[in-house]
């Protein structure tokens, strides 16, 4: 069974940083590209990043670039999103999710986590 | 980046009507694939169709996908309770990946 949990969220005050983790099992994760989509409460859904299956390919939303970096840990299947100068605007769910297909960036999003509070605020 | 735009915003219909629910991209590309998934309050969002009309594992076959250009649709043959949800449209052949505003379906 795949399975994708989130940690790491909180309340932060404007400025600040966190890093999330996401742990993943039930799949090769060293096979696939990983994504963050994030949710602000009550709002839709939005793309945060991507990463290819070796860590060395990243893309990002423009509402976030610069600020948020995306990496991963193969050896102990973790996915990381960094976030820095964090904004009011970054309250939101943090979802981690998994791509139907194995090898290829794109994909679209057959896992997903159980998501991770950030609240910015001071 | 390809803006991804769902009609209606709410669709409110009885049990066992069909709803087709829409999403228009800002422009076309054969590079676009498209997807939907469904999302009921406080759950995770769960993948119902891909590459515009593939079903994923386990979504029903009352719910199937197409496209025409850059126009995808969603259609659930026949309403039950449980469908009550907000849908929500996806592209992710072109970087940023994004996706729609969502449209609420109502259960009458």
């Amino acid at each position: 069974e795949v399975t994708l949990l989130e940690s790491g969220g909180g309340l932060v005050q404007p400025g600040g940083s966190l890093r999330l983790s996401c742990a993943v099992s039930g799949f090769t994760f060293s096979e696939y590209a990983m994504n963050w989509v994030r949710q602000p409460p009550g709002k839709g859904l939005e793309w945060v990043s991507v990463i290819d299956k070796s860590g060395g390919r990243t893309y990002y939303a423009d509402s976030v670039k610069g600020r948020l970096t995306v990496s991963r840990d193969n050896s102990r299947n973790l996915l990381f999103l960094q976030i820095d100068s964090l904004r009011a605007e970054d309250t939101a769910v943090y979802y981690c999710a998994k791509p139907t297909e194995a090898d290829y960036l794109l994909g679209a999003l057959d896992s997903w986590g159980q998501g991770t509070l950030v609240t910015v605020s001071s | 980046e390809i803006i991804l735009t769902q009609s209606p915003g709410t669709l409110s219909l009885s049990p066992g009507d069909r709803a087709t629910l829409s999403c228009r991209a800002s422009y076309n590309t054969g590079s676009s694939h498209f997807a939907w998934y469904q999302q009921k309050p406080g759950q995770r969002p769960r993948l119902l169709v891909y590459d515009s009309s593939r079903r994923a594992t386990d979504t029903p076959d009352r719910f199937s996908g197409s496209r025409s250009g850059p126009d995808v649709s969603l259609t659930i043959s026949a309403l039950e309770p449980e469908d009550c949800a907000v849908y929500f449209c996806h592209q992710y052949g072109l970087t940023p990946w994004t996706f729609g505003q969502g449209t609420k379906v109502e259960i009458k």
